[in-house]
């Protein structure tokens, strides 16, 4: 089976940084994804972590450890654009496994 | 840039009609899937094909069917709807990971179904 775990809610001020952790226990393991869903609309793609270590990509960095089944999500200096929610999904071939999301609000 | 396209942001059907949900994408994508997403539950995944008239369940199959008769079309149907599906319901294609690796999927902008 699949367990995919991430905090339900986080706010945080304008500036600032979060981290947004998921764990997860999954019956296969091909990658890590992380998708950002503002309300209303579609998921839309922002990191793929497949080994362990941190991948960063301008404001936000991924990190993963294969053997902890761990993930983080790093947001930097945060707007208020990055109000939104953010999934954690594993991948098992062409098959994703997603957690509930995390919803973060920015604060002014 | 990639497009998945769904035939209708809000729909409302009553009980026991017969609801088609269509999902085009135009980048050849091998795989197309049909997801659910209801509020604290996350997305889960209904049914998913990997190539024309290819199909596989997936988390969630009850009450639902597909159909993928063309390669860029992939059609959830829901045979008798009830009120437990009123939700959010998006559409994904992936290609296969070829030189990329990966499995990155682009998703459709939704459709909200009610049940009434």
């Amino acid at each position: 089976g699949q367990n995919i775990d991430q905090p339900t809610e986080m706010t945080a001020t304008e500036g600032a940084i979060v981290q947004i952790n998921c764990t997860y226990q999954t019956s296969g393991f091909n990658g890590l994804f992380w998708y950002q869903q503002h309300a209303g609309e579609a998921p839309t793609f922002l990191s793929y972590n497949v080994l362990d270590g941190l991948e960063e990509k301008g404001r936000f960095s991924s990190f993963l450890s294969r053997s902890k089944g761990y993930s983080y999500l790093l947001l930097k200096e945060l707007q208020m654009k990055d109000s939104a929610s953010y999934l954690c999904a594993v991948s098992n071939d062409y098959k994703l496994s997603f957690g509930a999301g995390t919803t973060v609000t920015v604060r002014a | 840039d990639v497009k998945v396209t769904q035939s209708s942001r809000y729909l409302v059907k009553r009980t026991g009609e017969k609801v088609f949900l269509e999902c085009v994408q135009d980048m050849d994508h091998e795989n197309m899937f049909w997801y659910r997403q209801d509020p604290g539950l996350g997305l889960r995944l209904i049914y998913f094909s990997y190539d024309v008239k290819m199909k596989e369940k997936g988390d969630i199959p009850e009450g639902y069917s597909v159909s993928r008769e063309k390669k860029e079309r992939f059609s959830l149907i829901l045979e008798s709807a009830s009120t437990n599906q009123t939700s959010m319901y998006l559409c994904a294609s992936s290609p296969s990971p070829g030189t990329s690796g990966t499995w990155e999927q682009y998703f459709g902008p939704g459709t909200r179904l009610t049940v009434t």
